[in-house]
């Protein structure tokens, strides 16, 4: 148990198809994140939430739509993707972070594989 | 700007045998350094970190690290490679006040019998 839960694992849909990927933190952390893993490419940023507000989007295509309710929860709305978004989507949160605080490490989920066909 | 290289994409050794996985950083600031282990199709796992405390860092499964910033390097290391050490390692630098961690390429780590 990582204290970070994404769901689904696994996800396969089409290129018309409109799914939502939702990651869960229980460790009190203020900050969460999501990142993308592509074969033989570095880890990308895509979001950052800091206290439910976003603070970092890294030139992220349109078709990715995140939302933060809250502290605890993140999603990553998917819609009219494209084949090469096929990938590993990691969701991440930290204590800290921003320009007053220490910089905790990063707790990853498992992740979630998707594949656009 | 900060960056940070791994000089290895994949290291074998045998078991038993010594591990080393070299990372190179940049940074403009006092850097906190990470390595990750990520086995497959799993998220990735906090094996230690340096955040300007020790310059030598212990971690978990018998790993460490060690912080040189006149060689500006943190390379990890094991004495006594295990078969459940083959997986991917990440090295990350990010600093206080920032959102941005930077990871490195990776490295895969086998470990023959």
């Amino acid at each position: 148990e990582t204290g970070v839960t994404q769901t689904p694992r696994h996800l396969v849909m089409g290129m018309t198809n409109k799914k939502s990927l939702k990651c869960e933190q229980h460790l009190g952390h203020n900050a969460m994140y999501w990142y993308k893993q592509s074969a033989k490419k570095p880890l990308e940023l895509m979001f950052v939430y800091n206290f439910k507000e976003q603070t970092e989007n890294n030139s992220v295509p349109s078709r990715f739509s995140p939302e933060c309710p809250n502290s605890s929860h993140l999603f990553l709305h998917l819609h009219t993707l494209q084949p090469e978004d096929s990938a590993l989507y990691l969701c991440a949160s930290s204590l800290g972070g921003g320009p007053a605080s220490g910089t905790g490490e990063l707790f990853f989920g498992e992740g979630s594989r998707l594949t656009v066909l | 700007a900060q960056s940070v290289t791994q000089l290895d994409s994949h290291v074998s050794v045998s078991e038993g045998t010594p591990v080393l996985l070299r990372c190179n950083y940049s940074s403009s600031y006092s850097p906190s350094l990470f390595w990750y282990v990520q086995h497959p199709n799993k998220g990735l796992q906090l094996l230690l970190k340096y955040t300007s405390a020790a310059t030598l860092v212990k971690g978990i499964n018998g790993f460490e690290a060690e912080f040189k910033k006149s060689e500006t390097s943190f390379h990890l290391t094991k004495p006594s490679a295990h078969m459940s050490d083959a997986a991917e390692y990440f090295c990350v630098v990010t600093t206080s006040g920032t959102y941005k961690y930077i990871f490195g390429t990776g490295t895969r780590l086998k470990v023959l019998a």
